[in-house]
């Protein structure tokens, strides 16, 4: 399975700009790069995807690097009610989606 | 539109006790996921639908747990016996059809077994 490393935790500041990093050294071409997020006692819920061009939609953006080894989602302006964990996820076409423990992140007012 | 419904919201059973949970996608989707999401973790795939026929059952614990979606629509996961290691929050999701598509979570149910 193709894998991502994302940090445990992150800290932001509210109303700053928040840039979530993923790595994932060992994409193949037909992997997408998805994004999802998990409000606490929530189910996750998708933020957006690209597969080589990075993608703006009114959650976030998504930078991927050139050569597609690693992502970066982009909140633009925190607010409290961004806290949650962020998962970077690589899907096949066969729509197979491998969580890992995601990034933790908290906004601080 | 609505969302992915599931009941109940919460459950606690003794060990080597039956459970079953229920979900219901969002009208119109083909596919429908049954991850388990132990706490601390990120959710795993346990099943997958297209319509009623079953796409991927390999981490599924075949032993105990069963799944079934018999008019491709309302889908049903069972647990029988339960032990002490499944208790997490057992979570349905549904999308459009197979492919990269959005997947919608319901609010999942919160399984505790003792």
């Amino acid at each position: 399975d193709a894998k991502t490393t994302q940090p445990n935790s992150m800290e932001s500041n509210e109303e700053e700009p928040v840039h979530l990093p993923c790595n994932h050294s060992t994409i193949s071409g037909t992997d997408y790069i998805h994004w999802y997020r998990q409000l606490p006692s929530q189910g996750p819920e998708y933020v957006i995807h690209g597969l080589t061009s990075n993608v703006n939609n009114r959650m976030a953006s998504l930078a991927i690097a050139e050569d597609r080894k690693s992502s970066t989602l982009i909140l633009h302006r925190a607010t409290l009610r961004d806290a949650a964990v962020y998962y970077c996820i690589l899907r096949l076409n066969n729509n197979d989606m491998r969580f890992g423990a995601g990034t933790r992140l908290t906004v601080k007012p | 539109e609505a969302g992915v419904a599931q009941s109940p919201r919460y459950k606690i059973i003794e060990k080597r006790q039956s459970v079953a949970f229920w979900c219901n996608p969002i009208s119109g989707h083909a596919t429908l996921y049954w991850y388990q999401q132990i706490l601390g973790q990120g959710p795993k795939l346990l099943i997958q639908f297209q319509n009623n026929g079953v796409v991927d059952d390999s981490q599924l614990p075949k032993d105990r747990f069963s799944a079934e979606r018999l008019k491709g629509v309302d889908s049903t996961l069972k647990i029988q016996p339960a032990k002490l290691e499944d208790s997490a929050v057992y979570l349905c999701a549904s999308s459009l059809s197979e492919g990269p598509y959005e997947q919608y979570f319901g609010p999942g149910t919160r399984l505790t077994v003792t």
